[in-house]
């Protein structure tokens, strides 16, 4: 147990569907972290947010919108996604200042 | 080297077998190393993050190795254990949280 959950983890959707991934830390950091792994490629950081503010944006579309309304808490909300955004979406959260993230287990997402 | 790269991919090793493998990073404005185990179904778990030029860490039977100037760094297992098996990952990162990911190297540790 890293003390990073991740709900759910598994998705099946359409792509006229939206969705949401939630992220829940209780490490009391300050920062969070949005990765997506697709298959046979390195973890790719998707965002990040430092005391709930955007700090990174790593040119993700928009059909992709994160939403990080406390320290504990994150979202990816998926509205209209492809297939090829199919992959593993990993959550992590670390101290700000600090090297170290610990990561959730991910969400399995698979677009039909 | 403009990426973190990883080798072998993958590693078939029997148990009691000592292995290591090998990372490769950006030498240039270099701020940190780190390695992660996954476990398949499991979350990424941290093992070290190394910040100086010859630094060695150790947990357990696993230890690690760091050269900033060559852009390289070596994680040992010594006698191998199939509870070993994970994917290895390690990741160069800066002072902005942004850590770069390579492909990582998937051990299996046949008993």
């Amino acid at each position: 147990e890293t003390g990073v959950t991740q709900t759910p983890r598994h998705l099946v959707m359409g792509m006229t569907n939206k969705k949401s991934l939630k992220c829940e830390q209780h490490l009391g950091h300050n920062a969070m972290y949005w990765y997506k792994q697709s298959a046979k490629k390195p973890l790719e950081l998707m965002f990040v947010y430092n005391f709930k503010e955007q700090t990174e944006n790593n040119s993700v579309p928009s059909r992709f919108s994160p939403e990080c309304p406390n320290s504990s808490h994150l979202f990816l909300h998926l509205h209209t996604l492809q297939p090829e955004d199919s992959a593993l979406y990993l959550c992590a959260s670390s101290r700000s200042g600090t090297m170290e993230q610990y990561f959730g287990p991910g969400t399995r997402l698979t677009v039909t | 080297i403009l990426n973190v790269e990883q080798s072998p991919q993958s590693l078939h090793v029997q148990e009691g077998d000592s292995t290591n493998f090998t990372c490769s990073f950006p030498s240039s404005n270099f701020y940190a190393l780190h390695w992660y185990r996954w476990e398949t179904a499991k979350s990424p778990e941290a093992l070290f993050v190394m910040t100086l030029n010859g630094d060695e860490k150790k947990k357990g039977r696993i230890s690690a190795t760091l050269n900033t100037k060559e852009g390289y760094s070596y994680l040992y297992i010594k006698g191998s254990q199939p509870e070993d098996s994970a994917t290895y990952l390690c990741a160069s990162g800066g002072a902005t949280n942004k850590l770069i990911f390579g492909t990582g190297t998937l051990l299996a540790v046949q008993p």
